[in-house]
């Protein structure tokens, strides 16, 4: 079975600091990658996915397929970037069932 | 611009009631889904629809039902309340392809 692996469960960086926050994937064929983001009292939003290849809010992931990642980056961290973040592969087949990491809390420290 | 609801933000219920979470969506999306999202534990699918009347479990079915009648409402349901059911739960849609899912803005509920 596919699984996504968010392997911090919180990261906190200074403002101003380079964040970067990780996903590995297992599966083995080619997957569709997304990173949702929840911010304090707000629905989970889509942030981007990697088939668009899209920088959003000074947001970049890269699909790495030799090491099974596709981790979040930003150079410079802005207070109001502090969030959950997760990551989530799409599982092929027809029921397009997203397989989800457990998420990273991202804590912006002014 | 909202386009998934939930009928309710807060719902506090007693043990053993038989409790309704409503969910619509506006965007003619084939599927549709049910979360609870813990601390520490992320999102966990409970079911999910692809179709109107047909129903999947997800990976924590037991204790729960629901109900497509209709595309655009899913409706969870706890056929008999108990306190490990507090959580916030989440109902999202998506079409059959890779844009994404689209969430409502969860209901908390409690269980005393």
């Amino acid at each position: 079975a596919q699984r996504v692996t968010q392997p911090e469960k919180l990261l906190s960086v200074f403002k101003g600091a380079p964040v970067e926050l990780k996903c590995n994937y297992s599966y083995s064929g080619s997957p569709e990658l997304f990173w949702y983001v929840q911010y304090s009292r707000q629905r989970l939003q889509l942030l981007l996915r990697h088939i668009s290849r899209e920088s959003i809010k000074g947001f970049t992931a890269d699909l790495n397929k030799g090491e099974t990642s596709f981790h979040l980056k930003k150079p410079f961290a802005q207070e109001e970037d502090s969030a959950m973040y997760y990551c989530a592969s799409l599982e092929g087949g027809s029921n397009y069932q997203l397989i989800w990491g457990a998420g990273t809390k991202l804590i912006i420290k002014p | 611009d909202v386009k998934v609801t939930q009928s309710s933000r807060y719902l506090v219920k007693r043990t053993g009631e038989k409790v309704f979470l409503e969910c619509v969506q506006d965007m003619d999306h084939e599927n549709m889904f049910w979360y609870r999202q813990d601390p520490g534990l992320g999102l966990r699918l409970i079911y999910f629809s692809y179709d109107v009347k047909m129903k999947e479990k997800g990976d924590i079915p037991e204790g729960y039902s629901v109900s497509r009648e209709k595309k655009e409402r899913f409706s969870l349901i706890l056929e008999s309340a108990s306190t490990n059911q507090t959580s916030m739960y989440l109902c999202a849609s998506s079409l059959t392809d890779n844009y994404g899912y689209t969430f409502g803005s969860g209901t908390r509920l409690t269980v005393v």
